[in-house]
């Protein structure tokens, strides 16, 4: 696609139910990450994807949080037995390859509110 | 890990200029990128830096001093849809070359 796409855009949900969360990059880019941004606030790392591995899962908040990526393209991101504090906009980027030098392309985020 | 701040917000007016600073302690530094976001959009890129000194880019210019641990983003001829918020992010080898961010400058353009 001509950009990284993510769905849906607005997701709300009741305390303590399951959501899963949306990402397709740009075609050919090789490295995939999740961000989350509570209001005015910036962005906290949750985790990135070479490919279809994530070799480093240790910036997602708990383990009701877990993301997959197949194919080398789409991923989502599964957040199980929601809480009122994971509610923030949940960020998708990609880039060419995975590297400090490469800039990111953002998706327009989903923005999650859990009641 | 990483340190980064710059001010949470910022006001200024109309066609003038503004500078936003950023100040960063990491080891291994890797490279400095800053990012537009405007409120409920995705964070667009607008500078990188890696060398010491100015990169300048039309309105915008970006300024690294590595010893220092110091960058700042200037915009020139202010105009009202500059107003959002500036992220600056800082990459480093030891950390998994990953891009850690700082909190965002949220500038306000006023006429």
């Amino acid at each position: 696609g001509a950009g990284v796409s993510q769905s849906p855009s607005n997701k709300v949900t009741e305390k303590g139910k399951d959501v899963e969360l949306r990402c397709d990059p740009i075609s050919g880019h090789t490295a995939l990450y999740w961000y989350r941004q509570s209001l005015g606030q910036g962005l906290e790392f949750l985790i990135y994807f070479q490919g279809n591995s994530a070799p480093d899962k240790s910036g997602l908040p708990s383990d009701r949080f877990s993301a997959e990526r197949t194919g080398g393209s789409v991923s989502t991101l599964t957040i199980q037995r929601t809480q009122q504090e994971d509610s923030a906009v949940y960020l998708c980027a990609s880039s060419l390859a995975f590297s400090t030098n490469e800039k990111l392309f953002f998706g327009s985020g989903t923005q999650l509110s859990v009641l | 890990g990483q340190n980064i701040d710059q001010p949470t917000e910022m006001t200024a007016t109309e066609g003038a200029i503004v500078q936003i600073n950023c100040t960063y302690q990491t080891s291994g530094f890797n490279g400095l990128f800053w990012y537009q976001q405007h409120a409920g959009e995705a964070p667009t890129f607008l500078s990188y830096n890696v060398l010491d000194g100015l990169e300048e880019k039309g309105r915008f210019s970006s300024f690294l001093s590595r010893s220092k641990g110091y960058s700042y983003l200037l915009l020139k001829e202010l105009q009202m849809k500059d107003s959002a918020s500036y992220l600056c992010a800082v990459g480093a080898n030891n950390a998994g070359n990953m891009l850690t961010f700082g909190g965002g400058t949220r500038l306000m353009v006023k006429p």
